[in-house]
């Protein structure tokens, strides 16, 4: 099962949108409604922030949302804030035997 | 609410086993699937295997030849064995609940580990 795919990073002004992209195949982005995204800040353990493509757990801003076409699921942070600066993973179901994270994405504030 | 509290050594030696436990505060082992991930310097997030209440287990194919991942749920913990370590294995290692719903959450603390002679 090879990782789903990810921009190394994207960047954005205070207030701008950005957003992520997480490519996958038929066998998992594609095949499941089960892509989830997760936060990382350096030297910390990550954090959900969406689940089943587009649904936010408890406490997690309405900034943050999850959209999917086809392969690939995309998660989009608008009115970016400083805090949001981090790493981003996405994961997809892929089958019962196995789990698969995307590469990682870094996203600088400007 | 949840929460995973993990511990084991953090220096190896190349061609020893690494060792990792990760408690369940809060919540009941029986249900849900438990799961490593490791995440190297710098690098992103890789996973390792898993292990149900019941102790079936699924494992990276990557290192299905040296891992076992098992539960004690007298003491409502799972744990991690890596044999033959070396450098490569140098990472921080994380153990999270897999959810129902499809998501890993919460996850442990992170452990980090060395192998180095």
């Amino acid at each position: 099962q090879s990782a789903l795919t990810q921009p190394r990073s994207v960047s954005g002004s205070p207030g701008q949108s950005v957003t992520i992209s997480c490519t996958g195949t038929s066998s998992d982005v594609g095949g499941y409604d089960y892509v989830s995204w997760y936060q990382q800040y350096p030297g910390k353990a990550p954090k959900l922030m969406i689940y089943d493509v587009n649904k936010r757990p408890s406490g997690v801003p309405d900034r943050f949302s999850g959209s999917k076409s086809g392969n690939t699921a995309s998660l989009t942070i608008s009115g970016l804030q400083a805090d949001d600066e981090a790493d981003y993973y996405c994961s997809s179901y892929a089958g019962p035997y196995t789990r698969v994270f995307g590469t990682g994405t870094e996203v600088t504030v400007l | 609410q949840v929460h995973l509290q993990q511990w084991g050594a953090g220096l190896l030696k190349p061609s020893e086993t690494l060792s990792l436990t990760c408690a369940v505060y809060g919540g009941s082992l029986s249900g849900f699937s438990w799961n490593w991930i490791r995440q190297p310097p710098g690098k992103g997030l890789q996973w390792i295997g898993e292990v149900t209440h019941r102790g079936s287990t699924i494992y990276n194919p990557a290192l299905r030849s040296r891992v076992t991942i098992s539960t004690d749920t007298s003491k409502n913990q799972f744990s991690l064995r890596l044999t033959s370590v070396t450098a490569a294995d140098t990472a921080v290692y994380y153990c999270a609940k897999f959810d129902l719903r499809i998501y890993f959450a919460p996850w442990g603390q992170g452990i980090p580990v060395t192998v180095s002679s």
